[in-house]
């Protein structure tokens, strides 16, 4: 069945490590991608987005990732995490249509 | 410029029950989509409103049902509740046909017991 995947469900890091969270998607075609965050106690907004172009793509706070299209891959990465970027991330997709198709999210600790 | 609100923000209910949800969307988005959010999951599409009319649907029961009115707003009802429908349900909105950003709402935390 078409559908993301996101490998790791729980990253523990220390701050000032580095970040890369997996997202594969298996849908063929041109796809939209996105990863979304949701922090504690809060509702979920757009970290970045890719739709064409570069592959490596800037977001918010720090974070880019890279589309890799012979991968069917959108990895999240952050050079230096910070103890304000624990939250739970969420890799998505849309293809053809509005309907945002989400991974099973990682739920990100950083410790001081 | 208000973002995407819902209400209410908790709701308890007993199985068997029906519940209405409410979604107001971003200022100048015309398209409403609901999801639902179990526990420890990622969002899982449950249908979408455009035009005031239904505009594709997930794999979720016909108990779950929805409305957008003419002024975007849109309603989620689910009717004869099971344990298993409790979860977060997020309302997002976007631009029709864009494919581009979706601005979700804080969300309503439905309990079923």
């Amino acid at each position: 069945a078409q559908s993301v995947s996101q490998h790791n469900h729980h990253v523990i890091l220390s701050e000032a490590a580095s970040l890369e969270l997996g997202c594969n998607y298996s849908y063929g075609g041109t796809v939209n991608l996105f990863w979304y965050v949701q922090y504690p106690g809060q509702h979920l907004q757009l970290l970045l987005k890719y739709f064409s172009g570069d592959p490596l793509v800037k977001g918010i706070k720090g974070f880019e990732a890279e589309f890799i299209k012979s991968k069917f891959s959108f990895n999240l990465r952050k050079p230096s995490v910070q103890w304000s970027d624990t939250a739970e991330y969420f890799c998505a997709v849309i293809k053809d249509t509005d309907k945002l198709i989400f991974g099973t999210g990682t739920r990100l600790q950083v410790f001081p | 410029d208000a973002g995407v609100t819902q209400s209410p923000t908790h709701l308890i209910k007993t199985r068997g029950q029906q519940v209405t949800l409410r979604c107001s969307p971003k200022s100048g988005h015309d398209t409403v989509s609901w999801y639902q959010q179990a526990l420890g999951q990622g969002p899982q599409f449950i249908f979408q409103y455009y035009e005031e009319e239904e505009r594709q649907r997930g794999n979720f029961p016909d108990r779950f049902s929805g409305h957008q009115f003419p002024n975007y707003s849109s309603e989620l009802n689910v009717n004869a509740l099971l344990l298993g429908d409790s979860a977060l349900y997020l309302c997002a909105s976007t631009l029709g046909g864009s494919g581009d950003e979706q601005f979700f709402g804080p969300g309503t935390r439905l309990t079923v017991l």
